[in-house]
């Protein structure tokens, strides 16, 4: 079965420093991941996708994450924090058993930023 | 030009009362889905329709049903409100061979 851990439900950072948010997961077969944003009040956006192909994945924003199947991470960077980068953010794992449209959530992590 | 748009974006209703929230999409999009987020932003998939097929049904109680009259729109119709659906449905649609899924900006369904 597919499960993904978000290692840190808040994450607070200054503004123009790095960020970074923690995602494993686990899964039996080669997964799909996928890091989602959900500003409040707001439905979720997608900031980038792995598919098996690079496994340095850039997104929008500025964000990137990396797989790393021997740590089974792949945790979401951006260099430099901007305010508007606060928001709730979901980790998410595809499962090929039961379908590739079938996608888990993990619990989310809030990022605040300090100005 | 909004993509997937889900009406009413609040409701607020008494226990027992039956109520249907509406969801379309002109992405062009064969698959639609149902997402229930609890009060700890905790989602979690309800349903999904290919092609108004449903295909993916998970435990939820048959107080809720999925309609989807064509590929554009999948609706959800709750019965018998209790206290426990109080939550944001997000409806999402994605092309059933691709993963990406776009999402809608969800309705908050209170129930007192």
């Amino acid at each position: 079965a597919q499960s993904v851990t978000q290692l840190d439900s808040h994450v607070s950072v200054s503004e123009g420093t790095p960020v970074l948010l923690r995602c494993n997961y686990s899964s039996s077969y080669s997964p799909s991941l996928f890091w989602y944003v959900q500003h409040p009040n707001k439905g979720l956006q997608l900031l980038l996708k792995y598919t098996s192909a690079a496994t340095l994945v850039k997104g929008i924003n500025g964000f990137e994450a990396e797989f790393k199947k021997s740590e089974t991470s792949f945790h979401l960077t951006k260099p430099s924090a901007h305010m508007s980068d606060a928001a709730e953010y979901f980790c998410v794992v595809s499962d090929p058993q039961t379908g590739a449209n079938n996608l888990f959530f993990g619990t989310g992590t809030r990022l605040t930023v300090i100005p | 030009d909004t993509a997937v748009s889900q009406t009413p974006k609040y409701l607020v209703t008494q226990m027992g009362n039956d109520k249907s929230i509406k969801c379309e999409q002109n992405l062009g999009h064969d698959t639609m889905y149902w997402y229930k987020q609890d009060s700890k932003k905790f989602l979690k998939i309800m349903f999904s329709y290919n092609n108004k097929e449903l295909i993916i049904n998970e435990t939820v109680p048959n107080r809720f049903s999925p309609k989807s009259p064509d590929k554009a729109h999948l609706n959800l119709h709750i019965n018998s409100l209790e206290l426990g659906d109080s939550a944001v449905y997000f409806c999402a649609s994605s092309h059933f061979s691709g993963h990406e899924q776009y999402f809608g900006p969800g309705t908050r369904l209170t129930v007192t």
